[in-house]
């Protein structure tokens, strides 16, 4: 049973637009929520995270968004850059706001076009 | 800044093989992960690591054995490959707020 959802395999947006990926989870026991990027041929790279008591963090142009009652969580970037196009994962772990043993989804590949 | 040391970039390896796939990390961290990444099916742990010589299955162990001698240190082994471990592995090691990862090795098994 899959816990992390990423419904959305892939998304094209313009430069200069928002992009906005999706991600869901079931495990009500997740408490801390992480954004990594991966180039091809290259490890993830953490981006940006949130923890179960906050509903929004924001760096630079990344924002996510957190609705626990939905269990779902967004990452916007605004303005989407074609530096941007990346496979992105969205992963959860429970345990006080810990990274340790991540679960993650299946990930998202964001193309932004010139 | 935190270095995550994967051995090989790329491997060729023929089935029943055994392999073994290196990875050091220089920011002392206890905990350490194997990871593999394949399309359509996103990160999935297979084993992990929260001290030396302790190790823990994750959700796909079966194939693979762990070994941690040293704290920097993270070995995977495949003790006789197979076609379908052919993908790329993600070592990565845990800060306090986040996962470094390697660069990745991928393999392939003929």
């Amino acid at each position: 049973d899959q816990q992390v959802k990423q419904n959305s395999p892939s998304l094209s947006v313009q430069e200069g637009r928002i992009s906005i990926l999706n991600c869901d989870y079931t495990n009500s026991m997740f408490d801390y929520f992480l954004w990594y990027k991966k180039y091809p041929a290259e490890g993830p790279t953490f981006l940006i995270s949130i923890s179960s008591i906050k509903d929004k963090n924001e760096d630079g142009r990344f924002t996510v968004f957190l609705n626990k009652s939905a269990k779902h969580l967004s990452l916007h970037i605004v303005p989407s850059q074609p530096g941007d196009s990346a496979v992105y994962f969205c992963a959860a772990s429970a345990g006080g706001g810990s990274n340790y043993k991540l679960t993650f989804g299946k990930g998202t590949l964001l193309t932004v076009n010139p | 800044d935190v270095k995550v040391t994967q051995s090989s970039r790329y491997l060729v390896k023929r089935t029943g093989e055994k392999v073994f796939l290196e990875c050091v990390q220089d920011m002392d961290h206890e905990n350490m992960f194997w990871y593999r990444q394949d399309p359509g099916l996103g990160l999935r742990l297979i084993y992990f690591s929260y001290d030396v010589k302790m190790k823990e299955k994750g959700d796909i162990p079966e194939g693979y054995s762990v070994s941690r001698e040293k704290k920097e240190r993270f070995s995977l082994i495949l003790e006789s490959a197979s076609t379908n471990q052919t993908s790329m592995y993600l070592c990565a090691s845990s800060g306090p707020s986040e996962l470094f990862f390697g660069e990745g090795s991928r393999l392939t098994v003929l």
